[in-house]
Order: C-alpha cells, then sequence, then structure tokens
C-alpha cells in the first residue's frame, strides 16, 4: 500500500499568515495528489487536484505544487474561514493522510 | 445541482451487519464510481472501496475486503455499503463519495454507525 506521511499534525496560526503543509508518499504517485479540507461536522471538500490544480470555486489563496513523492499545500493568506484539517490523498490507490489540523493561535 | 443523500444513523449490535444508502440526484451514476469513506470518532479518512455501477466491479482496501460489500442500484441511482461482523471498531461516521469532474468532488454528508450490545 502506498503511505501518504502528512506533516504537521497541527498548527497554530493567525489570521493573514501564510500556512504551508506537506504530503509525503511512500512510493512515486506521480502528480496524482489531491487537497482536501473537512470543516467540523462537515463532509470533505475538494481543493487541489492533481497536485497543483484548483478545483471550481476554491480561492486562488489555496495552491498545491509538487510530483512524485513530494507534495505541498499552501494557503498564501490564512483566513478565520479556512479553519479546518486539511488531508492530501494519492488518486492511483486512494489512500489519505493523516491531516494536518489549523488552530488559531 | 449533484446531491449524494445518505440514510440515517445506524445503530447495531457485535456480530450483526448494516447496510447503508447512498442516493444521488442530478447525475447519473452510471457514469463515474462510486466510492466510500470512513472516520472513527477524532480520526482521519480512511477509503474503504469503490464500484463501478455500470458493471458491478469493485475494489477494496485491503483491510475491509471481508468487512464491506459494496452494491448499486442504477435504476434507482442509488449505491448501497453493507457492513458486516459488526466490531466496535467499525464505530465511524461513513461518506460515499463520487466524481463529477474529478474523482471525488462531490460527497454526501455522512452516516454514523454506532456498535454497541
Amino acid at each position: 500500500d502506498i503511505v501518504m506521511t502528512q506533516s504537521p499534525t497541527s498548527m497554530s496560526i493567525s489570521v493573514g499568515d501564510r500556512v504551508t503543509m506537506n504530503c509525503k508518499a511512500s512510493q512515486n504517485v506521480g502528480s496524482n495528489v489531491d487537497w482536501y479540507q473537512q470543516k467540523t461536522g462537515q463532509s470533505p471538500k475538494l481543493l487541489i487536484y492533481k497536485a497543483s490544480n484548483r478545483y471550481t470555486g476554491v480561492p486562488d489563496r489555496f495552491t498545491g505544487s509538487g510530483s512524485g513523492t513530494d507534495f505541498t499545500f499552501t494557503i498564501s493568506n490564512m483566513q478565520a474561514e479556512d479553519l479546518a484539517v486539511y488531508y492530501c490523498m494519492q488518486s492511483n490507490s486512494f489512500t489519505f493522510g493523516s491531516g494536518t489540523k489549523l488552530e488559531i493561535k | 445541482e449533484v446531491q449524494l443523500q445518505q440514510s440515517g444513523a445506524e445503530l447495531g449490535k457485535p456480530g450483526t451487519s448494516v447496510k447503508l444508502s447512498c442516493k444521488v440526484s442530478g447525475y447519473n451514476i452510471r457514469n463515474t464510481y462510486m466510492h466510500w469513506v470512513n472516520q472513527r470518532p477524532g480520526k482521519g479518512l480512511e477509503w474503504i472501496g469503490r464500484i463501478d455501477p455500470a458493471n458491478g466491479n469493485t475494489i477494496y482496501a485491503e483491510k475491509f475486503k471481508s468487512k464491506a460489500t459494496l452494491t448499486a442500484d442504477t435504476s434507482s441511482n442509488t449505491a448501497y455499503m453493507q457492513l458486516s461482523q459488526l466490531k466496535s471498531d467499525d464505530t465511524a461516521i461513513y461518506f460515499c463519495a463520487m466524481g463529477v469532474y474529478y474523482v471525488m468532488d462531490a460527497w454526501g454528508q455522512g452516516a454514523s454507525v454506532t456498535v454497541s450490545s
């Protein structure tokens, strides 16, 4: 199975901060990594697909990059409504990272 | 608008089975894969498997091969997941998800399964 190692587990941030989190795949997954946002009590929401493509309606402060085994997700200007847990997922055989929880400092 | 409406909360006794449903409106499930994902209390997301409703072909994550059975009824545009031999560890929220424009871009609201005697 492909393991997605996501870091950090949590981050304490302030509104306006730049936020960066990472996912490392245990083997080459090409560009087949997606990023999801899950707010408390809600279903996950797709933000980024195929490593760097912003899904329809997603604000441009959300960006993704990477290929092969190393992937990065960035929120350029953190907003209060971005408080959530973020998950990476490789879509070759569908495994999720363990999530990164964003909390207000 | 594409909507996935999942069945309600289930309470199951250890050793029994439950069957969850996911009814899709606004999109023909023959044209996509239906995925199921779980989330144990306070934990992350875990992919269970997917079904191609057009032909019934299924793929499961290894740990769910003897736990989950995925089916689909194209006449009612509904996907199903049966969980068998319930244990306390199966207590979780179960989501259905499908691809409209991309792999899993539409999700149900989730269904809670609680296993307790």
